[in-house]
């Protein structure tokens, strides 16, 4: 069965640090890959994704992320975060067979100001 | 151009009730997923329905069921409400007409039902 694994919980970080969060997943097919954002008080929005070609994708918000296929990953990065990113992110896959959305458990992430 | 809507907001229902969702799609989608997000948890597939036939469906029991309209609107109706049914209900759209093969889903501000 597929899955989604989002290695963090909780992350802390100060305005300006880097960030990356971990996501694996768990399908031998071809598989659309999904970053999803939630703001507090707010509903789900897509912040990135990829389908094909160049494995780094580039978001809304100065979000990127890589997919990395022999790794099964697909690990969400910023450079330098705000006290506005302050959210929880979701990772999420589907097979390009079956549109059903596989989640990750989420990552609440704080950024100190 | 309309986004997902969803209503009501918030829903209190005794354990043993009935209790029906809606969902309005973005415009141009004919396909309306939902999921279920318990607290501190990622959302789960509940099922999806593509042109009114439902389409998929994950591991929920059969009294979760759902409709979808002409109009591509659609319902989730849950009976015999058990207390961990207790969550935020999601609906989801998407086009299969998009470049990207319909994979990409835009969801709505979700429904919060607390069951008694």
């Amino acid at each position: 069965a597929q899955s989604v694994s989002q290695h963090n919980h909780h992350v802390i970080l100060s305005e300006a640090a880097s960030l990356e969060l971990g996501c694996n997943y768990s399908y031998g097919g071809t598989v659309n890959l999904f970053w999803y954002v939630q703001y507090p008080g707010q509903h789900l929005q897509l912040l990135l994704k990829y389908f094909s070609g160049d494995p780094l994708v580039k978001g809304i918000k100065g979000f990127e992320a890589e997919f990395i296929k022999s790794k099964f990953s697909f690990n969400l990065r910023k450079p330098s975060v705000q006290w506005s990113d302050t959210a929880e992110y979701f990772c999420a896959v589907n097979a390009r067979s079956n549109y059903q959305l596989i989640w990750g458990a989420g990552t609440k992430l704080i950024i100190k100001p | 151009e309309t986004g997902v809507t969803q209503s009501p907001t918030h829903l209190i229902k005794t354990r043993g009730q009935q209790v029906t969702l809606r969902c309005s799609s973005q415009s141009g989608h004919n396909t309306v997923s939902w999921y279920q997000q318990a607290l501190g948890q990622g959302p789960q597939f509940i099922f999806q329905y593509y042109r009114e036939e439902e389409n998929g469906r994950g591991n929920f029991p059969p009294r979760f069921s759902g409709l979808q309209f002409p109009n591509y609107s659609s319902e989730l109706n849950v009976n015999a409400l058990e207390l961990d049914d207790s969550a935020l209900y999601l609906c989801a759209s998407s086009s299969p007409l998009a470049g990207d093969g319909g994979g990409t889903q835009y969801f709505g501000p979700g429904t919060r039902l607390l069951v008694l």
